[in-house]
């Protein structure tokens, strides 16, 4: 199980940061999924740090033991959204979401 | 473009079959673990399980062992995401993603984070 706070408000220009917490992270990693409304899902970090292409450099990942953390440095309008973090299990077969943290710009 | 295309929105009364499919085009199809993922109204993300259409090796979350039914065609590069009596609440939104590459031995590679999503199918279902 992967536990996210429900919603994160930020002024824009200021850090958002998202946290995902679940034994199963001390072992495994992190993936980050940005949902804007209306739309799919889009992986912005992976592997707990990783940007894959594409994804702006405000977005960064860390973890540490059972919390892994999504930053936005510099916040912008643009990136407010649902955010979901996911993990799979050592076989790579059993995947779980967190519940989403619903992110403002303000 | 590496892209992931399901089907189009599908309206079924209660008792009625559904397969749904998702075509992926860009990559090398059978090697890469496919997800189905539900999202139900007003909802967060459900993973519902994977796929691996080189061998159509399957895993089920165990909330949906036994109510749905994923399988894919190489030949054709589709996954597929069946039901055979649906009811009230399946309605939902239906997302297959791509899982990127984890750990390899050999061509096979365990699935890592979703990478490429396909566009989502909406399926209602309503008497």
């Amino acid at each position: 199980e992967l536990t996210q706070p429900p919603s994160v408000s930020v002024s824009p220009g200021q850090t958002a940061r998202i946290t995902c917490s679940g034994d199963a992270l001390s072992k495994r990693y992190a993936h980050w999924y940005q949902q804007k409304s209306g739309q799919a899902p889009v992986l912005v970090i992976h592997e707990d740090t990783k940007r894959p292409s594409g994804i702006p450099e405000r977005f960064s990942g860390s973890s540490s033991g059972t919390v892994a953390t999504l930053s936005i440095t510099g916040a912008q309008v643009e990136d407010e959204g649902d955010y979901y973090c996911n993990s799979g299990d050592s076989s790579g077969n059993h995947w779980v979401f967190g519940g989403g943290t619903k992110v403002t710009v303000l | 473009e590496v892209q992931l295309v399901q089907s189009g929105a599908e309206v079924k009364k209660p008792g009625e079959s559904l397969k749904i499919s998702c075509k992926g085009s860009g990559y090398t199809f059978t090697t890469y673990w496919i997800g189905w993922v539900r999202q139900m109204p007003g909802k967060g993300l459900e993973w519902m399980g994977i796929i691996y259409p080189g061998d159509s090796d399957t895993t089920y979350s165990p909330s949906f062992q036994g109510q749905v039914t994923m399988s894919a065609d190489k030949s054709i590069t589709t996954a597929y995401l069946q039901w055979n009596s649906l009811k009230a609440s399946d309605s939902a939104i239906y997302y297959c993603a791509r899982h990127g590459r984890g750990y390899c031995s050999g061509d096979r590679c365990s699935p890592s984070g979703m990478d490429v999503w396909g566009q989502g199918t909406t399926v209602t279902v309503s008497s």
